[in-house]
């Protein structure tokens, strides 16, 4: 199993492009997550899904979407860029057992994105 | 690697020694507390976990020691080794929201 995978590894956009970063699980997860690193800072939670076709709103949503189309994978849009949004970003895959939710999270090796 | 924790608190200690790495949670309904290790330019790793209903685990090397009273958890790192270096976060949930949330990590510096 590849666990978590995320492209683009690394990317610089300028201010008021859009892009949109892929995550992909091969472990059959239910949930899904993407978070924010910045400097100094622990994670901070953008958007989660609970499962296909669901997603919610985390801490800090405001300037990002997201899609949850298959099982598989989650993907984290930017419509308009700012550098405000300059981090590293990792997306983040759960699963449950028999309707028991794990909390245990395991995480993609992350995309640095630099917003000029 | 990334610029991840240029401002973080820092444990700097001899390799062989024992290290202790402390953090303060803040939400009294948190039931879940997890510890992860983040190497520079890699995503967080889960290291081990605790429930609320317990106040000790053990892993191989590793302690977790959760204090509710005063909102506090602990990772405790035998015979600390150089690979041992990292930052490391603790995490904590409240299982019913089903998202973590982070601390702000501790750079742990292990010196040969």
């Amino acid at each position: 199993n590849a666990g978590v995978t995320q492209t683009p590894k690394f990317r610089v956009l300028k201010t008021g492009q859009s892009m949109t970063l892929l995550c992909a699980q091969d472990m059959n997860h239910e949930y899904m997550y993407w978070y924010r690193q910045d400097p100094g800072m622990g994670l901070r939670l953008i958007h989660y899904s609970v499962g296909e076709g669901t997603t919610a709103k985390g801490e800090v949503p405001d300037g990002y979407n997201v899609s949850r189309l298959k099982k598989q994978n989650f993907l984290l849009g930017l419509e308009s860029a700012a550098p405000s949004q300059t981090s590293v970003y990792f997306c983040a895959s759960s699963y449950d057992i028999r309707g028991q939710y794990q909390e245990t999270q395991y995480f993609g090796p992350g995309t640095r994105l630099l917003v000029l | 690697g990334e610029s991840v924790g240029l401002h973080l608190p820092t444990l700097s200690v001899q390799e062989g020694d024992n290290s202790i790495i402390n953090c303060a949670y803040s939400n009294s309904a948190s039931d879940y507390f997890i510890w992860y290790k983040q190497e520079s330019g890699k995503g967080p790793q889960f290291i081990i976990d605790i429930r609320s209903n317990m106040d000790k685990r053990q892993g191989q090397r590793v302690t977790v020691l959760l204090n509710k009273t005063v909102k506090h958890l602990s990772l405790q790192i035998a015979a600390t080794q150089p690979g041992d270096s990292a930052v490391y976060f603790c995490a904590e949930i409240n299982t019913g929201r089903r998202a973590l949330t982070f601390g702000s990590g501790t750079r742990l510096q292990v010196q040969p």
